[in-house]
């Protein structure tokens, strides 16, 4: 799977649009991008993942750049509980579907 | 949330002694996986498995194993816990389809005096 790379650690103030960035520059053209979070102390939680094309659901728009390298994960009204580590992971969706977690960027929401 | 359950939440214990770490699922997806998370390590796989008594090593697989007897049930054994193995743990399980999105449980906080 390609390696990412993220900021260690973001603030945004509350009801703001939180932006967070993924470097992805190895990935192969069967790679998905996927974003999940992981609130203080519990199991982590799946956002949401895309190919090539922006996707949006009801937690999150994931916006890849057009030769997919990097990616950036918007949450679009930030509340106090969106405060998390946010990890990025590129992987095939194929096989056993091993995850390999990076440290990810610890977003701090601020009242 | 899938339906992942582990238990026990919380456990202490000896260097030396078996410890047995068991994860319930209910929603028959076919892949399970343990994990542990340490500070400045973030997540590292232990094991996995495909299928009832099919399993595979992570990257993280010494001085663990692991068994799968039924679809629901994924043990994790500490045969002689160190205190290397002070961690948390997590399940996940997968389930395959046009999202393959992995969900995890709530976590096991193990610590081995």
């Amino acid at each position: 799977d390609a390696k990412t790379t993220q900021p260690t650690s973001m603030d945004c103030a509350e009801g703001r649009a939180a932006n967070l960035p993924c470097n992805h520059s190895t990935i192969s053209g069967n790679e998905y991008v996927y974003w999940y979070r992981q609130i203080h102390s519990q199991g982590p939680q799946y956002i949401i993942h895309g190919l090539k094309n922006n996707e949006t659901n009801e937690m999150a728009s994931l916006i890849i750049t057009e030769d997919r390298k990097s990616s950036t994960l918007i949450l679009p009204h930030a509340t106090l509980r969106d405060t998390a580590v946010y990890y990025c992971i590129v992987r095939l969706v194929q096989g056993a579907q091993k995850l390999v977690f990076g440290q990810g960027t610890r977003l701090t929401i601020n009242p | 949330d899938a339906g992942i359950t582990q238990s026990p939440r919380h456990k202490v214990t000896e260097t030396g002694t078996p410890v047995t770490l068991r994860c319930h699922q209910t929603e028959n997806h076919r892949y399970m996986y343990w994990y542990r998370q340490d500070p400045g390590h973030g997540l590292r796989l232990i094991h996995y498995s495909y299928g009832v008594k099919d399993t595979d090593k992570g990257e993280v697989s010494d001085g663990y194993s692991v068994s799968r007897s039924k679809t629901e049930d994924f043990l994790l054994t500490l045969e002689s816990a160190t205190s290397s193995q002070t961690s948390v743990y997590f399940c996940a399980t997968l389930l395959a389809g046009t999202t393959d999105t992995q969900y995890f449980g709530p976590g096991t906080r193990l610590t081995v005096l």
